[in-house]
C-alpha cells in the first residue's frame, strides 16, 4: 500500500533562519506531488506541484522554493523565513484523481 | 478557472441533529468535486467525491453530498451528528477534461469548522 510521510511534524524557527521540510511517498512510482499551506482561517493554498524529478511548478510568488531530487521525495525550503511563513504545510500525492495527504508539518516563525 | 465558496466558517449542531455544510463552486468546465475532513493537527482525509456519475454521492462515516448543477452546489449532509464528527471540513474542485494542464490540482474552499454539542 502507498503511504506518505512528512517531517518534522512541528518546527519553531526564528525569522531569517532557513527551512527544510521533507515529504516522501512509498509504494508508488512517479507520483504527482504537491505542497499546500494552510494558514489560520485561510483554507489551503497550493504552493508547488511536481510531475517528475526536477520538475517544479510554482503557483504563487513567495519566499519559498521546492525541489524534487528523487522520484518519491519532495522538499520545501526557504533561505530566510518570514513571520508570514508560519502555517501548517501539507504534502500530497495524486492517484486516480484523488489527493492523499501527509500528516502535515506545523511551522511557527518567531 | 475554478473556485469554491464554503458558506459559514463555523457550524455548531447538537449531537443527533442534522449536519449541513454548504459548498458552492464555480468552474468553466464540468467539475470534479470533493469533500475532505481534517482533525486537529492532522492531514486531510477524503470523505467523498463527485466524478460525473450519480449526483448523490455517499461517503464514509455516514456523510453524503448532492451535486446540483443548476445551483452550482455540492452541500455535505449527515442525518445525525456524532461527537466524533467535530472537525474542519473542506470542499474542493477540479476541472474535468483538463488533466493535461491542471495536473490534478485541487482548489479548496476556506473550510468549515463543525462543532458538535452533547
Amino acid at each position: 500500500s502507498q503511504t506518505i510521510h512528512q517531517w518534522p511534524a512541528t518546527l519553531v524557527q526564528p525569522v531569517g533562519s532557513p527551512l527544510s521540510l521533507e515529504c516522501t511517498v512509498e509504494g508508488t512510482s512517479n507520483p504527482n506531488l504537491y505542497w499546500y499551506r494552510q494558514a489560520a482561517g485561510r483554507g489551503l493554498q497550493l504552493l508547488f506541484y511536481s510531475v517528475g524529478i526536477g520538475q517544479i511548478s510554482s503557483e504563487v510568488p513567495q519566499n519559498l522554493s521546492a525541489s524534487r531530487p528523487q522520484d518519491r521525495q519532495f522538499i520545501l525550503s526557504s533561505k530566510k523565513l518570514l513571520l508570514s511563513d508560519s502555517g501548517f504545510y501539507l504534502c500530497a500525492w495524486r492517484r486516480a484523481g484523488e489527493l492523499f495527504f501527509g500528516e502535515g508539518s506545523r511551522l511557527t516563525v518567531l | 478557472a475554478q473556485s469554491v465558496t464554503q458558506l459559514g466558517s463555523h457550524v455548531s449542531v447538537s449531537e443527533g441533529a442534522l449536519v449541513l455544510l454548504r459548498c458552492n463552486y464555480s468552474s468553466s468546465v464540468p467539475p470534479y468535486l470533493f469533500w475532505y475532513v481534517q482533525y486537529p493537527n492532522q492531514g486531510l482525509q477524503l470523505l467523498l467525491k463527485y466524478t460525473s456519475a450519480a449526483t448523490l454521492v455517499k461517503g464514509i462515516n455516514g456523510f453524503e453530498a448532492e451535486f446540483k448543477k443548476s445551483e452550482t452546489s455540492f452541500h455535505l449532509t449527515k442525518p445525525s451528528a456524532h461527537m466524533s464528527d467535530a472537525a474542519e471540513y473542506f470542499c474542493a474542485v477540479r476541472g474535468q477534461g483538463a488533466g493535461g494542464t491542471s495536473y490534478g490540482k485541487l482548489t479548496f474552499g476556506q473550510g468549515t469548522i463543525l462543532t458538535v454539542h452533547p
